[in-house]
């Protein structure tokens, strides 16, 4: 069974400051992978999802991730934070065999500090 | 752009009552699928249905039931509301063909069973 973990349930940075979300998992075989954000009271965004086209991966936002095979990782990067970054993060994984499910993380509640 | 309804964004029950959850998207796609969501478990699976009128149980099937009689429409129901079914619950779609395509989702009906 796949899994996704990942680390750090709440992220606080600083406006301006980089954005960095980590997301792990674990797959026998490369994944698809997906970002997805959640506002407040509001169900899930794609931000952006890895299809093997390109290792990297930009998304709307401003936001950016990159696959790492070796490292079993799709880490979520933003360059420079606005307040309106503030949300919940979630990470999902589907297996290529059977895309049509999601395993996602716990999810991490990104704060963005003044 | 792809419109996923939820019939309602916030419902109060009472223990015991029979509670239906009603989810329609309107781009044809096949499947669909009905997540819960709740503080640092993620989105849990409950059930899809990759076609009308076929179902299969996700992760936590129990205590839910499900109804897919039309394409565009999938109901989640709760044949008798307890406390522990207090949740937010997402209704997601996603075309079939396309293994790597996203889910489009909903904006979520936040139950609370008192």
């Amino acid at each position: 069974a796949q899994s996704v973990t990942q680390l750090g349930s709440h992220v606080s940075v600083s406006e301006g400051a980089l954005v960095l979300l980590r997301c792990n998992y674990s797959s026998s075989v490369p994944p698809y992978l997906f970002w997805y954000v959640q506002y407040p009271n509001q169900g899930l965004q794609l931000l952006l999802k890895y299809t093997s086209a390109a290792t990297l991966v930009k998304g709307i936002n401003g936001f950016e991730a990159e696959f790492k095979k070796s490292e079993t990782s799709f880490h979520l990067t933003k360059p420079s934070a606005h307040m309106r970054d503030a949300a919940e993060y979630f990470c999902a994984v589907s297996d290529r065999g059977s895309a049509r499910q999601l395993t996602f993380g716990s999810g991490t509640q990104l704060t963005v500090l003044p | 752009d792809v419109k996923v309804t939820q019939s309602s964004r916030y419902l109060v029950k009472r223990t015991g009552e029979k509670v239906f959850l009603e989810c329609v998207q309107d781009m044809d796609h096949e499947n669909m699928f009905w997540y819960r969501q709740d503080p640092g478990l993620g989105l849990r699976l409950i059930y899809f249905s990759y076609d009308v009128k076929m179902k299969e149980k996700g992760d936590i099937p129990e205590g839910y039931s499900v109804s897919r009689e039309k394409k565009e429409r999938f109901s989640l129901i709760l044949e008798s509301a307890s406390t522990n079914q207090t949740s937010m619950y997402l209704c997601a779609s996603t075309p079939s063909g396309r293994t790597s395509s996203e889910q489009y989702f909903g904006p979520g009906t936040r139950l609370t069973v008192t």
